[in-house]
Parts: C-alpha cells; structure tokens; sequence
C-alpha cells in the first residue's frame, strides 16, 4: 500500500514559536519530497523540496528528510499568524510509479497571536 | 503571468450529463496532472500527463478521461457524471520535475 501519512491536527502554537510538521511515508526507495502549503479556500503552493538526508533550509523554513526511518518533516520558525494554513507532504513513492505524486492529507497548522 | 487557468470555477451539473473541466498552462510545461480534494482524502490523482499524447492514470482513474493534444491543454472529462464525483478539483502542472508542481485556481463540481 503506497501511503504518505500526516497528522490532521490541528497544531496551534504560539506566534514566535517553532511549529514542526511530520510525514511518514511508505516506500523505502522514495528520492522526492515536497511540502505544499494551502491556505483555506486557496491551491495548494509549493513552499520546500528535499531530496537528499539531512537538512535544507530556506528562510524561515526547514525541512528535514530521514530516509532511513522513512520521515519528512517541515519546521517553521518564528511562527506568524500568516502561516496558519494547511501543510501538505508529498512523496514520488517509487511504488507508485516514476510520475506519480502522492500526498498526504495534509496537517492544519493555526499560530495564535 | 504565468499561470495555470482551470475553467470553469463553479459547476453544477445532474447524473449524467457530460460536462469537460478545461486547464491550460503558459508556461510551456512537459507535465501536467489533474487531482480531486476531498475532506478527510486529502489531494488524490487521478491522471497525468508526462507530454503530447502521452497521459496515465493515477489512483482515481474510475469515471474520467483526459487528453493531450497540446502541450499546453490538459481537459478533464466526466462522460458521465454521478454525485460521488462531486469534488474540488485541481489542475497542475510541473517543468519537469514530478513533484514542483504549479495549481490551478480549482473548480467545485457538485454533481446533483
């Protein structure tokens, strides 16, 4: 079963504070991960990619990949009420075929001022 | 402006009358995907295209068909529709890598 695995939620935190976001995800194998972030009524946009273990960061951002343990995961720091959003993982499961993305079903992050 | 522009932005249609979401990119992009979105399903795919003429299903496939004729075209087709098939709906496209993908603005299908 081909599967990306997120909490619902919700995550409140603080603003100012660190918010963490996890996804497991199925396939062993797997060489891409995207994390999308959709504000409520909106597309989804795509905020960070990572395809190798360890870290990469991109301002606030950071995402985190562990392939051993099969985890994905996407801190955000400094939270502001701004980033109150639903935050999607998406995995190119290599059991899914080379040109398929799966997500996951997405963990709704709410910062409260 | 580049952009992916899914028409139209609200559909109401009854069980079985055929009816074609359209998505069309500007920026010459080699992929492009269509996904439905759910409460509680998240984001699910139901068929890509990976170039002109070339187009595979993903993991909802049951009810739809697509084309791609050109490169920057990528029509949704309910030959016949049935509520369970009421959905948001998005269009997407990528340069090339799967997963850097860019959405259209969604179409809310309700299917009566």
């Amino acid at each position: 079963q081909k599967e990306v695995e997120q909490n619902s939620g919700p995550l409140s935190v603080p603003e100012g504070a660190i918010a963490s976001l996890n996804c497991t995800y199925s396939d062993r194998g797997s060489q891409s991960f995207f994390w999308y972030r959709q504000y409520s009524g909106k597309s989804p946009e795509l905020i960070m990619f990572i395809y190798s273990n360890g870290d990469k960061e991109d301002g606030r951002f950071t995402a985190q990949l562990n392939k051993a343990s099969q985890y994905v995961s996407l801190l955000i720091r400094d939270s502001q009420p701004s980033d109150s959003a639903t935050y999607l993982c998406a995995v190119n499961l290599i059991g899914a075929g080379s040109y398929q993305l799966t997500f996951g079903k997405g963990t709704k992050l709410s910062v409260i001022p | 402006e580049a952009q992916v522009t899914q028409n139209p932005r609200y559909l109401i249609t009854v069980t079985g009358k055929k009816l074609t979401v359209t998505c069309s990119q500007n920026m010459n992009h080699e992929y492009m995907s269509w996904y439905r979105q759910d409460p509680g399903l998240g984001l699910r795919q139901i068929y890509y295209s990976m170039n002109v003429e070339v187009t595979d299903k993903g993991d909802v496939p049951e009810g739809y068909k697509v084309s791609r004729k050109e490169k920057r075209n990528f029509p949704l087709i309910l030959e016949s529709p049935s509520p369970n098939q009421t959905s948001l709906y998005f269009c997407a496209s990528s340069p090339g890598t799967v997963g850097k993908l860019f959405f259209g603005s969604g179409t809310q299908l309700s299917v009566l």
